[in-house]
């Protein structure tokens, strides 16, 4: 199976900070990665898909970026409604499979 | 709108069985492929299984296979995942989902349906 490892679990920042979040895949997985967002009690939203494709309706703050086996996700002005947990996806190889999470707290 | 509702989930003992629904609308149901995905408590995302849209092809994570069984019925825009030989990691909530291959992504999610396999 493709493991995808997240870093860092967790992130603790201000409201207009740049939050960086990345992604590594344990293979190559080509462009198909996917990052959902998960607020709390909430179901995940789909943001960014083929690594870098921001979802229609999703704000410009957000990007993605990579290829190959490193991808990031960045917030480039945290807001208060980001508070959530990301997760990124590979749907590359089948199990697809899910980074760990990675939380973002306001400071 | 676009929407999907899972039902018939529950508390249930291990070793026992029990069969989700998620009715789907808003879209041609019949154009998607359908997944499964599971959260346990305080965990992180896991694929169960997926189906074609058609329903010809299925695929299951191996800690499901042999036990859970993906099915639709795409006159009636439903879902279905038939789950047996329950155990406790199989605690979770249990989200229905659209697949968009435009985008290859799970673009729409339902609310989830808990999952509880206790004695």
């Amino acid at each position: 199976d493709i493991q995808m490892t997240q870093s860092p679990s967790s992130v603790s920042a201000s409201v207009g900070d740049r939050v960086t979040i990345t992604c590594r895949a344990s293979q190559h997985i080509s462009s198909w990665l996917t990052w959902y967002q998960q607020k709390p009690g909430e179901a995940p939203k789909l943001l960014i898909h083929a690594a870098s494709n921001l979802q229609s309706g999703v704000p410009s703050r957000f990007s993605g970026s990579g290829s190959g086996t490193e991808f990031t996700l960045t917030i480039s002005s945290l807001q208060p409604e980001d508070l959530a947990t990301y997760y990124c996806h590979q749907a590359d190889t089948f199990p697809w499979t899910f980074g760990q999470g990675t939380m973002v707290e306001l400071k | 709108q676009v929407q999907l509702v899972e039902s018939g989930g529950g508390l249930v003992t291990p070793g026992g069985s029990l069969r989700l629904s998620c009715a789907a609308s808003g879209f041609t149901f019949s154009d998607y492929y359908m997944i499964w995905i599971r959260q346990a408590p305080g965990k992180g995302l896991e694929l169960v299984s997926y189906i074609s849209s058609s329903g010809s092809s299925t695929k299951y994570a191996d800690s499901v296979k042999g036990r859970f069984t993906i099915s639709r019925d795409n006159a009636r825009n439903s879902l279905f995942l038939q789950m047996k030989g329950l155990t406790a990691e199989d605690t979770a909530l249990y989200y229905c989902t659209r697949f968009d291959q435009d985008v290859y992504g799970m673009d729409v999610w339902g609310q989830g349906t808990t999952v509880t396999v206790s004695s």
